[in-house]
């Protein structure tokens, strides 16, 4: 099983500032790695693939960086609509998903 | 662009069975890996495993083996996740969800159903 943490668990950000969220994985995932958003009452949104591809519809403001074990989501000017919580995933083998980060407003 | 619409929410009492439905429409159902994921309240999210349909194998969590079963009906492009043996701690909401590439289980999660609540409750 390949454990993944995420750091911090909250992060107080104020809107217009950048954001910094870390993911690292117990062992190698190479670059099989995805970042979710999800918001109150909702399900996951696919955010980032492959460590740094943004999905389909998904602002430039939010990149993704890393590979092997040490994952970064940016997101460069936090927006309102950007207050969520965000999962990383790893899928090199049977998928599993960090505990998430909250981003709240400071 | 396909969506996946689950079943409403589900009241069990333990050492139950609860199933729950997960319908494509849109597009390509059959090549694709439908996952289960779960989040108990306030918690995480948590593969519990996936099929894909047009093979009929399914995967599952170790966590979840023997207790767990993930189904789909290519005719109805619909996926079905049963769980037996009803606890308390299995009170979560359900979602399914599309493997992005095609006939794999090791790729992101594109496609997302809305949820469905499972409480399990005495």
């Amino acid at each position: 099983e390949i454990v993944m943490t995420q750091s911090p668990a909250t992060l107080s950000v104020s809107p217009g500032e950048r954001a910094t969220l870390s993911c690292r994985a117990s062992q190698s995932v190479s670059s099989n790695l995805a970042w979710y958003q999800q918001k109150p009452g909702q399900a996951p949104r696919l955010l980032i693939h492959g460590a740094s591809t943004r999905a389909t519809d998904i602002p430039a403001r939010f990149s993704g960086s890393g590979s092997g074990t040490e994952f970064t989501l940016t997101i460069s000017s936090l927006q309102s609509e950007d207050f969520a919580v965000y999962y990383c995933q790893q899928y090199n083998n049977w998928p599993f998903f960090g505990g998430g980060t909250k981003v709240e407003i400071k | 662009q396909v969506q996946l619409v689950q079943s409403g929410a589900e009241v069990k009492k333990p050492g139950s069975s609860v199933k729950v439905s997960c319908k494509a429409s849109g597009g390509t159902f059959s090549s694709y890996v439908i996952s289960w994921v779960r989040q108990a309240p306030g918690q995480g999210l948590e593969w519990m495993g996936g099929i894909i349909p047009i093979f009929g194998t399914a995967n599952y969590a170790q966590k979840f083996q023997g207790r767990v079963t993930i189904s789909a009906d290519e005719s109805t492009s619909t996926a079905y996740m049963e769980l037996s043996s009803l606890r308390s701690e299995d009170t979560a909401v359900y979602y399914c969800a599309r493997v992005a590439g095609v006939t794999t289980f090791y790729d992101a999660f594109d496609i997302w159903g809305q949820g469905t609540m499972v409480t399990v409750s005495s």
